[in-house]
């Protein structure tokens, strides 16, 4: 089955400092979704991207979708507190079902 | 709150005891996905309904899983003679008619504990 591999696993950052996550996918996906999660709820969806090549900026979250369509990063500029939290990718194919497969999250630490 | 809404937020059960889970979905929003999200993992689907029909089941979901949406509006998920395996964090999300399935929206989640 369709498998994506999220790097890094995990990042410990200082506030105001970038970063830059990605995953890789072993089969192609027509789209490509960035959640965020906090502790004990739900996904919260940051951004989607629907094209090969597509960047798109959502504040200062920016993602795009890999030309070949097996892979996307999500880069955070000046990074703050409040941004700590697991991210997690997901991709879509070309069925009609739109059901997501989640690589297993990037944990993200921001010290003041 | 017009968000998709998920009950209970947390279940401690026995093994072999029954639970039945609740997601109401955001109004009119006529996909309804179930995933299971297991600690240090991302979630994973297990099935999703287009308003009442049950279009796909993942091979995650075994025969104690069960899930309904009988008015094409809220759904359950039932989990029979529940095994410490079940711990797990169940999502719910829904996807409205107009989009082209993408971008889902979560509920919280119930927190199951199997003991």
């Amino acid at each position: 089955g369709q498998q994506l591999n999220q790097s890094p696993q995990s990042m410990f950052i200082q506030e105001g400092e970038d970063v830059s996550m990605n995953c890789t996918s072993s089969s192609i996906f027509n789209t490509w979704l960035w959640y965020k999660q906090d502790p004990g709820e739900g996904p919260v969806l940051l951004i989607a991207l629907y094209k090969a090549g597509e960047l798109t900026s959502n504040g200062r979250l920016t993602a795009q979708f890999g030309i070949t369509r097996k892979d996307s990063f999500l880069n955070i500029s000046a990074s703050i507190p409040s941004d700590v939290g697991i991210y997690f990718c997901a991709g879509q194919d070309n069925t009609n079902a739109g059901k997501s497969t989640f690589g297993d999250g990037t944990t993200l630490t921001v010290k003041p | 709150d017009t968000g998709v809404s998920q009950d209970p937020r947390h279940k401690i059960t026995k093994r072999g005891q029954n639970v039945t889970f609740r997601c109401d979905p955001i109004s009119e929003h006529n996909r309804l996905y179930w995933y299971r999200q297991t600690l240090g993992q991302g979630p994973e689907f297990l099935t999703y309904f287009q308003n009442e029909a049950q279009l796909e089941k993942s091979r995650l979901l075994s025969d104690r899983f069960s899930a309904e949406r009988p008015k094409g509006s809220f759904s359950t998920l039932e989990i029979q003679r529940t095994e410490q395996g079940d711990s797990a964090m169940y999502l719910c999300a829904s996807v409205p008619a107009i989009l082209a399935y993408n971008e889902q929206f979560f509920g919280p989640g119930t927190r199951l504990t199997v003991l």
